[in-house]
């Protein structure tokens, strides 16, 4: 049972434009959510968190909201840039450090 | 400084054939963890060691996977009787502490032929 997903396994972006990719979570007791970025060959890189308390966190570029009603979370990359080209994963916990992780969104920013 | 580094890099074994995997977390970094990623799958955990004890390993998929971190510090994965479904890239990362964020290793390729 898949409780964090991304449905979107790829998603495509002008450069200079917004990105948002999207995670469902069906885990109401999750508290904590972040955002990991993965280029290949490589292991993944902590983007952003959240914690259920907060609806949104913004760290420069990125933003994070979340939607506790509709257990759903969202990455806004603004603007985009080719260096954002990556596997974007979504991933929860109850407590503070079993990440549950989504199966991964591609994001592709084109020049 | 240095981030969490992993060996081997790639490991290609017989199936039935013994595997140790090695984690070197972030020196000062207390916490580690390891996870398993499946082709086309996010990382899937596998155990937590505060210090030197195995503080939750529900994610040991069986009795043939193992884990220790002796002195605190370096952790090894080891696989007993590996089967072809072993195969995947296994994770490593750890953090100042169990609240903080995790920072990941590149990773070690297994397959299992």
């Amino acid at each position: 049972d898949q409780q964090v997903k991304q449905n979107s396994p790829s998603l495509s972006v002008q450069e200079g434009r917004i990105s948002i990719l999207n995670c469902d979570y069906t885990n109401s007791m999750f508290d904590y959510f972040l955002w990991y970025k993965k280029y290949p060959a490589e292991g993944p890189t902590f983007l952003i968190s959240i914690s259920s308390i907060k609806d949104k966190n913004e760290d420069g570029r990125f933003t994070v909201f979340l939607n506790k009603s509709a257990k759903h979370l969202s990455l806004h990359i603004v603007p985009s840039q080719p260096g954002d080209s990556a596997v974007y994963f979504c991933a929860a916990s109850r407590g503070t450090y079993k990440y549950i992780f989504g199966t991964g969104t591609r994001l592709k920013v084109l020049a | 400084g240095a981030g969490v580094s992993q060996t081997p890099s790639n490991k290609v074994t017989e199936k039935g054939k013994y595997v140790e995997l090695r984690c070197d977390p972030i020196s000062g970094h207390t916490a580690l963890y390891w996870y398993r990623q499946s082709l086309g799958q996010g990382p899937e955990f596998l155990i937590y060691f505060q210090g030197t004890g195995a503080a939750d390993d529900s994610g040991l998929p069986n009795d043939r996977f193992f884990a220790v971190r002796p002195e605190g510090s370096v952790s090894t994965l080891k696989i007993q009787r590996t089967e072809r479904g072993d195969s995947a890239v296994y994770l490593c990362a750890s953090s100042r502490g169990a609240g903080n964020e995790q920072y990941f290793g590149p990773g070690t390729r297994l397959t299992v032929t």
